[in-house]
């Protein structure tokens, strides 16, 4: 079983969209990471939450801590928002469990 | 602020072989972790170093090494390597634990 699971695994939306990408885990954690990563490999955190909310332009990111769950949101998704998106469960030892990620593709 | 740097970016071994990868984390930073990026297995976590001491392992075997210097620069070894081991390899720093953490652009690294 894995200690972190994303949901879904592809996503295909059309521009202007609102995308949700949900997570979960089962690990304890010290604080629940949101990553961007597109083709070629480098990996941009996007954020870092530990309880309720946190926005970034058009990025909502939310985490309910006993339902061990959080969720990424984009509102008007634009075709540069293609790329994969990961969530990662670090806990006190500095170390993250990586959910499988979730392959976004906005279509003009 | 220079972000993280890794080097080389990419590399070439044949099976057996051994190879070292480097990361500079951010100035400041005396936490560096490593991870490598499979299609199969996804992101998985090596280890975590942290003022020169290593905190954390993961799951690999001990053909997987690694150090952190003085001044917070990291090296990862691979020995006897194996057509398995090809992947991109990711290094992160952070300040310390509930800190942001900030990748490199990656190794890949190919074993043929």
């Amino acid at each position: 079983k894995n200690e972190v699971e994303q949901s879904p695994q592809n996503l295909t939306a059309q521009e202007g969209e609102f995308i949700t990408i949900n997570c979960s885990y089962s690990v304890g954690i010290s604080a629940l990471h949101w990553l961007q990563q597109h083709p070629g490999g480098g990996i941009v955190s996007l954020f870092m939450l530990s309880s309720g909310k946190k926005k970034h332009g058009r990025l909502i990111a939310t985490i309910n801590i006993q339902e061990k769950h959080s969720s990424l949101h984009i509102t008007a998704s634009h075709p540069r928002d293609s790329a994969v998106y990961i969530c990662a469960a670090g806990n006190t030892g500095n170390q993250f469990y990586f959910g499988t990620g979730t392959s976004l593709t906005v279509i003009p | 602020k220079a972000g993280v740097t890794q080097t080389p970016r990419y590399l070439i071994k044949t099976r057996g072989q051994q190879v070292t990868l480097s990361c500079s984390p951010i100035s400041g930073h005396r936490s560096v972790s490593w991870y490598q990026q499979t299609p199969g297995q996804g992101l998985q976590f090596l280890f975590e170093y942290f003022s020169e001491t290593q905190r954390n392992k993961g799951n690999f075997p001990g053909r997987f090494s690694g150090r952190q210097f003085s001044n917070s620069r990291s090296e990862m070894n691979v020995s006897t390597l194996e057509l398995g081991d090809s992947a991109l390899y990711l290094c992160a720093s952070r300040q310390d634990v509930n800190t942001e953490a900030f990748f490199g652009q990656g190794t890949r690294l190919t074993v043929v």
